[in-house]
Protein backbone atom coordinates (compact mmCIF):
# COMPACT_ATOMS: atom_id res chain seq x y z
CA UNK A 1 0.00 0.00 0.00
CA UNK A 2 0.59 3.39 -0.78
CA UNK A 3 2.37 5.15 1.97
CA UNK A 4 4.29 8.73 3.60
CA UNK A 5 7.02 8.24 6.52
CA UNK A 6 7.82 11.63 8.03
CA UNK A 7 10.79 10.21 10.33
CA UNK A 8 10.84 13.15 12.57
CA UNK A 9 8.07 13.63 14.96
CA UNK A 10 9.43 16.51 16.26
CA UNK A 11 11.99 19.27 15.23
CA UNK A 12 13.43 22.69 16.88
CA UNK A 13 15.83 25.08 14.93
CA UNK A 14 17.06 28.44 15.99
CA UNK A 15 15.23 31.31 13.90
CA UNK A 16 17.88 32.21 11.09
CA UNK A 17 19.09 28.95 10.82
CA UNK A 18 18.65 26.28 8.03
CA UNK A 19 15.83 24.10 8.29
CA UNK A 20 15.02 20.39 6.64
CA UNK A 21 12.25 18.26 6.84
CA UNK A 22 12.51 14.70 5.56
CA UNK A 23 9.53 12.92 3.85
CA UNK A 24 9.69 9.48 2.26
CA UNK A 25 6.74 7.89 0.02
CA UNK A 26 6.07 4.60 -1.02
CA UNK A 27 4.53 4.58 -5.00
CA UNK A 28 5.36 2.65 -7.92
CA UNK A 29 5.35 5.15 -10.40
CA UNK A 30 5.98 9.21 -10.60
CA UNK A 31 4.19 10.12 -7.39
CA UNK A 32 2.23 13.16 -7.33
CA UNK A 33 3.54 15.49 -3.80
CA UNK A 34 2.61 17.71 -1.96
CA UNK A 35 3.56 19.64 1.18
CA UNK A 36 0.97 21.92 3.56
CA UNK A 37 1.49 23.49 6.69
CA UNK A 38 -0.97 23.78 9.71
CA UNK A 39 -0.37 26.77 11.77
CA UNK A 40 -1.67 26.67 15.14
CA UNK A 41 -5.76 26.88 14.89
CA UNK A 42 -5.75 27.24 11.07
CA UNK A 43 -6.22 24.59 8.73
CA UNK A 44 -3.91 23.51 6.19
CA UNK A 45 -2.01 25.27 3.45
CA UNK A 46 -0.33 24.22 0.37
CA UNK A 47 2.82 24.96 0.64
CA UNK A 48 4.39 23.71 -2.65
CA UNK A 49 3.24 20.57 -4.58
CA UNK A 50 5.67 18.11 -7.34
CA UNK A 51 3.75 17.14 -10.66
CA UNK A 52 6.55 16.21 -12.84
CA UNK A 53 9.83 18.27 -14.53
CA UNK A 54 11.89 20.46 -12.43
CA UNK A 55 12.89 18.10 -9.34
CA UNK A 56 13.57 21.40 -7.09
CA UNK A 57 10.31 22.50 -6.24
CA UNK A 58 9.51 26.34 -5.08
CA UNK A 59 7.28 26.89 -2.65
CA UNK A 60 5.12 30.20 -0.62
CA UNK A 61 6.93 31.74 2.37
CA UNK A 62 10.70 31.11 0.97
CA UNK A 63 10.26 27.07 1.48
CA UNK A 64 11.51 24.41 -1.47
CA UNK A 65 11.86 21.01 -2.09
CA UNK A 66 13.96 18.42 -3.85
CA UNK A 67 12.07 15.51 -5.30
CA UNK A 68 14.55 12.13 -5.31
CA UNK A 69 13.32 9.41 -7.47
CA UNK A 70 16.37 7.10 -6.25
CA UNK A 71 16.07 7.98 -2.25
CA UNK A 72 11.81 8.16 -2.60
CA UNK A 73 12.36 11.55 -0.65
CA UNK A 74 10.25 14.60 -1.14
CA UNK A 75 12.26 16.98 1.68
CA UNK A 76 11.34 20.73 2.85
CA UNK A 77 13.86 23.09 3.01
CA UNK A 78 14.05 26.89 4.31
CA UNK A 79 17.51 28.69 4.23
CA UNK A 80 16.60 30.75 7.25
CA UNK A 81 14.07 30.26 9.31
CA UNK A 82 11.70 32.40 10.79
CA UNK A 83 9.39 32.75 13.79
CA UNK A 84 6.41 32.71 12.12
CA UNK A 85 7.74 29.16 10.89
CA UNK A 86 6.58 27.59 13.71
CA UNK A 87 4.01 25.03 13.11
CA UNK A 88 3.13 21.15 11.74
CA UNK A 89 4.28 20.33 8.52
CA UNK A 90 2.55 17.51 6.76
CA UNK A 91 3.88 15.58 3.66
CA UNK A 92 1.17 14.23 1.29
CA UNK A 93 1.41 12.13 -2.01
CA UNK A 94 -1.67 11.35 -4.52
CA UNK A 95 -2.25 8.09 -5.03
CA UNK A 96 -4.32 6.99 -8.24
CA UNK A 97 -7.46 5.22 -7.68
CA UNK A 98 -6.27 1.86 -9.68
CA UNK A 99 -3.55 1.84 -6.58
CA UNK A 100 -6.47 1.62 -3.72
CA UNK A 101 -9.46 0.55 -5.60
CA UNK A 102 -11.56 3.84 -4.97
CA UNK A 103 -13.45 6.02 -7.29
CA UNK A 104 -10.75 8.72 -7.54
CA UNK A 105 -7.63 10.00 -6.08
CA UNK A 106 -6.88 10.26 -2.93
CA UNK A 107 -4.44 11.98 -0.56
CA UNK A 108 -2.25 10.23 1.66
CA UNK A 109 -0.55 11.95 4.70
CA UNK A 110 1.82 11.64 6.75
CA UNK A 111 1.95 11.73 10.04
CA UNK A 112 3.64 15.32 10.25
CA UNK A 113 6.50 17.15 12.10
CA UNK A 114 5.88 19.65 14.64
CA UNK A 115 8.09 22.59 14.28
CA UNK A 116 9.64 24.86 17.00
CA UNK A 117 11.54 27.76 16.27
CA UNK A 118 13.96 29.21 19.47
CA UNK A 119 14.50 32.77 19.79
CA UNK B 1 -12.23 35.24 -1.16
CA UNK B 2 -11.94 31.19 -2.23
CA UNK B 3 -12.43 29.39 1.11
CA UNK B 4 -13.59 26.50 2.89
CA UNK B 5 -16.09 26.77 5.74
CA UNK B 6 -16.92 24.53 8.93
CA UNK B 7 -18.94 25.14 11.59
CA UNK B 8 -19.02 24.97 14.50
CA UNK B 9 -14.87 25.41 15.18
CA UNK B 10 -15.16 24.25 18.75
CA UNK B 11 -18.04 21.71 20.48
CA UNK B 12 -17.79 19.72 23.33
CA UNK B 13 -20.84 17.88 24.31
CA UNK B 14 -21.80 14.59 25.36
CA UNK B 15 -21.56 10.87 24.06
CA UNK B 16 -24.93 9.60 22.04
CA UNK B 17 -26.74 13.33 21.32
CA UNK B 18 -26.43 13.88 17.29
CA UNK B 19 -24.40 16.39 15.98
CA UNK B 20 -23.45 18.10 12.70
CA UNK B 21 -20.50 19.75 11.75
CA UNK B 22 -21.31 21.69 8.45
CA UNK B 23 -18.68 22.29 5.54
CA UNK B 24 -19.55 24.94 2.71
CA UNK B 25 -16.87 25.94 0.25
CA UNK B 26 -17.35 28.57 -2.69
CA UNK B 27 -14.74 27.46 -5.39
CA UNK B 28 -17.52 25.48 -7.18
CA UNK B 29 -15.45 22.38 -6.42
CA UNK B 30 -17.12 19.12 -7.50
CA UNK B 31 -14.96 16.68 -4.94
CA UNK B 32 -15.18 17.01 -1.46
CA UNK B 33 -13.27 15.30 1.69
CA UNK B 34 -13.51 14.68 5.40
CA UNK B 35 -11.18 14.25 7.50
CA UNK B 36 -9.43 13.48 10.95
CA UNK B 37 -6.68 14.20 12.51
CA UNK B 38 -5.24 12.50 15.38
CA UNK B 39 -1.63 13.05 17.66
CA UNK B 40 0.79 10.21 15.46
CA UNK B 41 -1.55 9.30 13.05
CA UNK B 42 -1.87 12.36 10.48
CA UNK B 43 -5.11 13.03 8.96
CA UNK B 44 -7.46 10.13 7.84
CA UNK B 45 -9.93 10.14 5.49
CA UNK B 46 -13.38 9.36 7.16
CA UNK B 47 -15.90 9.65 3.66
CA UNK B 48 -15.39 11.85 0.58
CA UNK B 49 -17.75 13.12 -2.09
CA UNK B 50 -16.50 13.62 -5.81
CA UNK B 51 -20.28 15.44 -7.06
CA UNK B 52 -24.12 15.83 -5.67
CA UNK B 53 -25.28 12.67 -4.37
CA UNK B 54 -22.16 10.92 -4.71
CA UNK B 55 -20.22 9.83 -2.02
CA UNK B 56 -17.99 7.25 -0.36
CA UNK B 57 -15.95 5.50 2.26
CA UNK B 58 -12.63 6.54 3.34
CA UNK B 59 -10.64 5.18 5.12
CA UNK B 60 -12.29 5.54 8.57
CA UNK B 61 -16.02 5.92 8.39
CA UNK B 62 -17.10 3.62 11.23
CA UNK B 63 -19.54 5.83 13.34
CA UNK B 64 -20.01 8.97 10.68
CA UNK B 65 -22.82 9.63 7.79
CA UNK B 66 -22.04 12.18 4.87
CA UNK B 67 -24.76 13.62 2.76
CA UNK B 68 -24.32 16.02 -0.35
CA UNK B 69 -27.73 17.34 -1.52
CA UNK B 70 -26.11 21.14 -3.29
CA UNK B 71 -22.78 21.14 -4.64
CA UNK B 72 -21.29 23.93 -1.87
CA UNK B 73 -22.40 21.89 1.14
CA UNK B 74 -20.84 18.52 2.41
CA UNK B 75 -22.25 18.09 5.59
CA UNK B 76 -20.67 15.15 8.22
CA UNK B 77 -22.95 13.65 10.97
CA UNK B 78 -22.25 11.84 13.84
CA UNK B 79 -25.42 9.93 14.72
CA UNK B 80 -24.72 8.66 18.38
CA UNK B 81 -21.09 10.41 18.97
CA UNK B 82 -18.67 8.46 21.17
CA UNK B 83 -15.44 9.40 23.33
CA UNK B 84 -13.32 7.72 20.52
CA UNK B 85 -14.45 10.56 17.73
CA UNK B 86 -12.87 12.93 19.76
CA UNK B 87 -10.90 14.74 17.35
CA UNK B 88 -10.09 17.31 15.22
CA UNK B 89 -11.81 17.43 11.59
CA UNK B 90 -11.12 18.99 8.43
CA UNK B 91 -13.09 19.69 5.34
CA UNK B 92 -11.77 19.78 1.80
CA UNK B 93 -12.39 20.71 -1.58
CA UNK B 94 -10.63 20.46 -4.97
CA UNK B 95 -11.63 20.89 -8.62
CA UNK B 96 -12.59 17.66 -10.49
CA UNK B 97 -9.26 15.58 -11.91
CA UNK B 98 -7.64 16.63 -15.38
CA UNK B 99 -6.25 14.18 -17.50
CA UNK B 100 -3.07 16.04 -16.62
CA UNK B 101 -3.60 17.91 -13.65
CA UNK B 102 -3.65 16.95 -10.27
CA UNK B 103 -5.80 19.90 -8.05
CA UNK B 104 -4.65 20.16 -4.59
CA UNK B 105 -7.36 20.21 -1.84
CA UNK B 106 -8.09 23.47 0.04
CA UNK B 107 -8.83 23.37 3.34
CA UNK B 108 -11.13 24.42 6.11
CA UNK B 109 -9.56 25.35 9.38
CA UNK B 110 -10.96 22.92 11.37
CA UNK B 111 -13.20 21.29 14.22
CA UNK B 112 -12.14 20.46 17.69
CA UNK B 113 -14.68 18.03 18.50
CA UNK B 114 -14.91 16.44 22.35
CA UNK B 115 -16.96 13.76 23.30
CA UNK B 116 -17.22 13.63 26.98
Amino acid sequence: AQSVTQPDIHITVSEGASLELRCNYSYGATPYLFWYVQSPGQGLQLLLKYFSGDTLVQGIKGFEAEFKRSQSSFNLRKPSVHWSDAAEYFCAVDTPRLYYGGATNKLIFGTGTLLAVQP
Amino acid sequence: EAQVTQNPRYLITVTGKKLTVTCSQNMNHEYMSWYRQDPGLGLRQIYYSMNVEVTDKGDVPEGYKVSRKEKRNFPLILESPSPNQTSLYFCASRAKEGQEDRQPQHFGDGTRLSIL
